[in-house]
This record gives C-alpha cells, sequence and structure tokens, in this order.
C-alpha cells in the first residue's frame, strides 16, 4: 500500500544553517504530496504541497519539489530561525484522494 | 486558516471507563471528519473517516465497537473509547475540511488509561 517516509530526527541545527529533511514515498500513480508542521501544543498546518511531478511548493522560506524520478519530496529552507521549531511530516493523498498518509514526523530544533 | 478545536486536551481515566473526545470545526462547516492516533515517535494512523450524518468508515485493525464515532452535525464529531485500557492510551487527533478542500487540524487529545 501507500506509504510516507522520512528521516529519523531530532535534527538539531544553529540559526541561519540549512535545513533538509528528506522524504521519499511508495504510491500507486502520483499522488498529491505534502508537508506538514506542528509547532508545540498547536495542531498539524499544511506549509506546503505540490500535486505534480515537478512542481515546487514553498511557503515560509522552506522549498520542497516532487522528484517522481526518485519518488522524493524533500524539505529544504536555506536559513533556518529559532521559530521553525516543530515537527514536520511529510504525506500524501491515498490513491482515492480521501485521505492523508502520513510519515513518521521529524523533529527539528533550532537554537540561537 | 479555518480553525479546529478538540476537547478534553487532555484525559486520564481509569482502566474499564469510557471517555469521549470532542472535535469541533469553529468556523466552517466539517463535510467530512477524520480521526487518526498517534504513538510516541510514530506516524499518525487514519483510525476513521466520517461524513456528516453517515456511519464512519473504520480502517482495517479498528475495533468499531470500541472508538464509537458520531459525526451528527457539520461542526462536531465525538469518539468515544469505550472500556479503555492502558493500551489505548495515546494521543487522538482529528481533522476535518469542507467538501475537497484543505484539511484542518485539531490540537489532540492525550488520553492516558491508568
Amino acid at each position: 500500500g501507500d506509504s510516507v517516509t522520512q528521516m529519523e530526527g531530532p535534527v538539531t541545527l544553529s540559526e541561519e544553517a540549512f535545513l533538509t529533511i528528506n522524504c521519499t514515498y511508495t504510491a500507486t500513480g502520483y499522488p498529491s504530496l505534502f508537508w506538514y508542521v506542528q509547532y508545540p501544543g498547536e495542531g498539524l498546518q499544511l506549509l506546503l504541497k505540490a500535486t505534480k511531478a515537478d512542481d515546487k511548493g514553498s511557503n515560509k522560506g522552506f522549498e520542497a519539489t516532487y522528484r517522481k524520478e526518485t519518488t522524493s519530496f524533500h524539505l529544504e529552507k536555506g536559513s533556518v530561525q529559532v521559530s521553525d521549531s516543530a515537527v514536520y511530516f511529510c504525506a500524501l493523498f491515498n490513491q482515492a484522494g480521501t485521505a492523508l498518509i502520513f510519515g513518521k514526523g521529524t523533529t527539528l530544533s533550532v537554537s540561537s | 486558516g479555518a480553525v479546529v478545536s478538540q476537547h478534553p486536551s487532555w484525559v486520564i481515566c481509569k482502566s474499564g471507563t469510557s471517555v469521549k473526545i470532542e472535535c469541533r470545526s469553529l468556523d466552517f462547516q466539517a463535510t467530512t471528519m477524520f480521526w487518526y492516533r498517534q504513538f510516541p515517535k510514530q506516524s499518525l494512523m487514519l483510525m476513521a473517516t466520517s461524513n456528516e450524518g453517515s456511519k464512519a468508515t473504520y480502517e482495517q485493525g479498528v475495533e468499531k465497537d470500541k472508538f464509537l464515532i458520531n459525526h451528527a452535525s457539520l461542526t462536531l464529531s465525538t469518539l468515544t473509547v469505550t472500556s479503555a485500557h492502558p493500551e489505548d492510551s495515546s494521543f487522538y487527533i482529528c481533522s476535518a475540511r469542507e467538501g475537497r478542500e484543505e484539511q484542518f487540524f485539531g490540537p489532540g487529545t492525550r488520553l492516558t488509561v491508568l
């Protein structure tokens, strides 16, 4: 079945460092791909998405490109801030397009 | 974005009792609501999908008699964990969407069964 694999954390960075969180997926066809972020004490929020191959989703300085050749959707940010500390989830829509399938989440901790 | 609330945010109960968790969409009509369960350092596992006024559709392996879901209105869904046991301790998260729009997530409810 469909599944998402993302790198295990925690990821600990200094402010202004470059961030990459890897995400790969297994799915039938070409599902829409998402990154969600969960700040402490809050619900998951959609960070960015891409709906077809080679699409690049971007938001708040974060970017991810839908790579069908490598079935990947890695999250990147050029310069992280302390306020980016959160848990990041990679996800895809199931084949029916009715439900999200999540990776395990990666905790990012940024220190000043 | 739209807001989804959950109540309570944290509940502790004795083994054998039942616990109800509420999920509300505060500023939109949630035609579909989803219930997830999250174990420590694990991904969110979809438990069930419910459409307003219809019976919930449960994912394989989820006991529908143990996890009762009611979606009686366009702004409220409830999850009742019946005869809770320590292995039911977990973080329960709901999400809601209107039509096929974006899903919005609640902050989650931590259930601890003693």
